[in-house]
């Protein structure tokens, strides 16, 4: 089975500044999904970023940026230019190969509460 | 694009009451909802999975009487948890997919409270 670690229950970042999230996890699949997910105060859940394992190229949405390491099995989060609406608790999810039907769902990790000081 | 709604928002009720929760993708259609389960703190844990107009498949250790789903159209799937306890008081978050390869958007989630 899969897992996904998230090292770092809490973040706190300067406004404006960088901050990296860190996750990690276990697969024995050579393809799969990875994401990241926010998760406001509101509660709803909002995809941030995503990766296919089978693409070298980290992937970037403007101001978020991955770091996906395959080998390590490592997928950092990065955030440039933090903004006060980017506190929130972030989860990274990991989703099996696309092809396994019905061994599609998504493993979260534990959370990062990340704190936005102004 | 891409909204995912979800009502109530928040339930409180007593013990031994059924309670219905829905799940609707507005703008597209949905083959595949999800239904999570959110403790204070802590991660999303699937509860099952279902396809429209087929069986949900639940994960291990989540009791399918206790926890009816239905997905009746692409569109709408309710989770209804029967006689329900207050150890059944949690955050349940529904997601929808509308095709494999596209990622899960998720609803705004229903806090239910049980008394």
């Amino acid at each position: 089975a899969q897992t996904v670690t998230q090292s770092q229950p809490e973040m706190s970042v300067q406004e404006a500044e960088t901050v990296t999230l860190s996750c990690t996890y276990d697969t024995s699949e050579s393809d799969y999904y990875l994401f990241w997910y926010k998760q406001p105060p509101s509660r709803q859940m909002i995809l941030v970023i995503r990766q296919e394992a089978y693409k070298q190229q980290n992937a970037t949405e403007n101001r978020f940026s991955v770091n996906f390491q395959k080998a390590a099995k490592s997928f950092s989060l990065k955030i440039s230019d933090s903004q006060l609406g980017d506190a929130a608790m972030y989860f990274c999810a990991y989703r099996s190969p696309i092809s396994n039907f019905g061994n599609e769902k998504l493993t979260f990790g534990t959370g990062t509460r990340l704190t936005i000081i102004p | 694009g891409a909204v995912v709604s979800q009502h109530p928002s928040r339930v409180i009720c007593k013990s031994g009451t059924s309670v219905k929760i829905e799940c609707r993708s507005l703008d597209f259609q949905a083959t595949t909802m999800f239904w999570y389960r959110q403790f204070p703190k802590q991660s999303l844990m699937l509860m099952a999975t279902s396809n429209e107009g087929s069986k949900a498949t639940y994960e291990q250790g989540v009791e399918k009487d206790k926890f009816l789903i239905n997905h009746a159209s692409l569109t709408l799937s309710t989770l209804t948890v029967t006689s329900a306890h207050p150890e059944d008081s949690s955050f349940y978050i529904c997601s929808a997919r509308e095709q494999w390869d596209q990622p899960q958007h998720f609803g705004d989630g229903t806090r239910l409270s049980i008394l």
